[in-house]
């Protein structure tokens, strides 16, 4: 099915361990986005890309890495995993304008990675 | 720095009153502002607002933007009890990277 989808949907890990969380979407969007939400906080950006091999900082980037080798996939790497990265991690995607060469700001949400670390 | 504040946030309300959800920015290059709103799981995009004083509407939910005193309203007339959800706003820069997001206002619609 076409659309933007997030696995694994819940993980529970231990400080310290590596942690993935994969993105993929169908949709051949140019721009993709991962999120973090949390209470008192709404969704704060980490990192984004506007095209593959193109990725940037966003607010709090501080203890993730993220790639895009291919359009479709986006993932995120938490490469050792603190209590202070427990959340829900949006992953979404954007068309961008003709050519893909501006974000519109229409982004569309996958479901989202409930991630508990303890 | 950006930041986008969203007043109230949170509202109780009776199935058909009108709400107003409030939502100001202080945004370097303001490009455009967003609404979503957010039910139980992601949040969908409800509108885009780049103009002061066009307002958008879709059914009984409505939009309107004012560049000058830098903040947007949104309008929900006769609620129901589906509308219950968050309400997000967001801003975008210029330049296509950075959609900052408001903290939401939690809308509970009672019958």
């Amino acid at each position: 099915d076409a659309g933007i989808t997030q696995s694994p949907r819940y993980k529970i890990t231990e400080t310290g361990r590596q942690v993935t969380l994969m993105c993929h979407q169908t949709w051949s969007h140019s721009y993709m986005f991962w999120y973090r939400q949390d209470l008192g906080h709404g969704l704060r950006l980490i990192y984004y890309s506007a095209a593959a091999d193109i990725t940037d900082k966003g607010e709090v980037p501080d203890g993730y890495v993220v790639s895009r080798s291919k359009t479709e996939n986006f993932p995120l790497t938490l490469e050792s995993a603190t209590r202070s990265q427990t959340s829900v991690y949006f992953c979404a995607s954007s068309p961008g304008t003709s050519g893909g060469v501006r974000n519109t700001g229409e982004l569309f949400f996958g479901e989202g990675s409930r991630l508990t670390v303890l | 720095e950006d930041k986008v504040v969203q007043s109230p946030l949170s509202l109780v309300v009776h199935e058909g009153d009108t709400v107003t959800l409030n939502c100001s920015y202080e945004v370097t290059n303001f490009r455009s502002l967003l609404w979503y709103k957010q039910e139980k799981k992601a949040p969908t995009f409800l509108f885009m607002l780049t103009s002061s004083g066009i307002e958008k509407k879709s059914g009984r939910l409505s939009s309107i933007l004012d560049k000058k005193e830098l903040f947007s309203i949104l309008n929900i007339t006769a609620t129901q009890t589906g509308d219950s959800a968050v309400y997000l706003c967001a801003v975008l820069n210029q330049a296509g990277t950075a959609l900052i997001f408001g903290k939401g206002t939690t809308l509970s619609v009672s019958s």
